[in-house]
């Protein structure tokens, strides 16, 4: 069992909708990741949080919005999706930014 | 730009075998380097972690190993099962500006037959 929760396990949504992925953690950890993975693929990073503040973003597009509320939450808010942004994305958290990694089991995303 | 490169990509191999699973890296200066696994659709799941000052770590049928001034690290897996099937990855984390990053390599898709 993952102690990284991610919620929806599925989602499918339209370009026009949007939408929010949601990740939980109660370990304590004070850095929390996402990351897309395409099939086939190794995860790719896309933003990081340290202390609730973003720490890196790898130039992700506007339509993806994330949000650290606290120390235990991490949001990913979609808006106005394409189609070649169907993937499956992973949350991460670990006790600092160069402590070891804990993902989550993933948010599959369809975008139709 | 840290290069990760897993060897082989896939591997298919009987119940019982011990195997190695290869990667390389470019760039010497790592904080960790962490191997994972994924099974179809699922999360990683952490198997070992090796700090940059150390040369090896065992968990049960595991054991990873780092050397830094050949840019490789090796994961060794003693009697494969079934249950071992799963993919495979090495992630080394940079120092300085890099540290929030990991860099994977893509995997190494493994099969264990009965």
């Amino acid at each position: 069992d993952t102690e990284v929760t991610q919620t929806p396990k599925h989602l499918v949504m339209g370009m026009t909708n949007k939408k929010s992925l949601k990740c939980e953690q109660h370990m304590g950890h004070r850095a929390m990741y996402w990351y897309k993975q395409k099939a086939k693929k190794p995860p790719e990073l896309m933003f990081v949080y340290s202390y609730e503040k973003l720490s890196i973003n790898e130039s992700v597009p506007s339509r993806f919005s994330p949000e650290c509320p606290n120390s235990s939450l991490l949001n990913l808010h979609l808006h106005a999706l394409q189609p070649e942004d169907s993937a499956l994305y992973l949350c991460a958290s670990s006790l600092l930014l160069y402590e070891p990694l804990h993902f989550g089991n993933g948010t599959r995303l369809t975008v139709t | 730009k840290q290069e990760v490169t897993q060897i082989p990509a896939a591997l298919s191999v009987p119940e019982g075998e011990n195997l190695v699973l290869n990667c390389s890296f470019t760039d010497s200066a790592i904080y960790n380097l962490q191997w994972f696994r994924q099974d179809p659709g699922k999360g990683l799941t952490s198997l070992l972690l090796i700090q940059s000052s150390q040369r090896e770590q065992t968990s049960g049928r595991l054991n990873a190993s780092l050397d830094k001034s050949s840019g490789r690290s090796t994961l060794y897996i003693a009697a494969s099962q079934p249950g071992d099937s799963a993919t495979y990855l090495c992630a080394l984390r940079g120092r300085g500006s890099t540290l929030g990053r990991l860099y994977f390599g893509r995997g190494t898709q493994l099969t264990v037959w009965p």
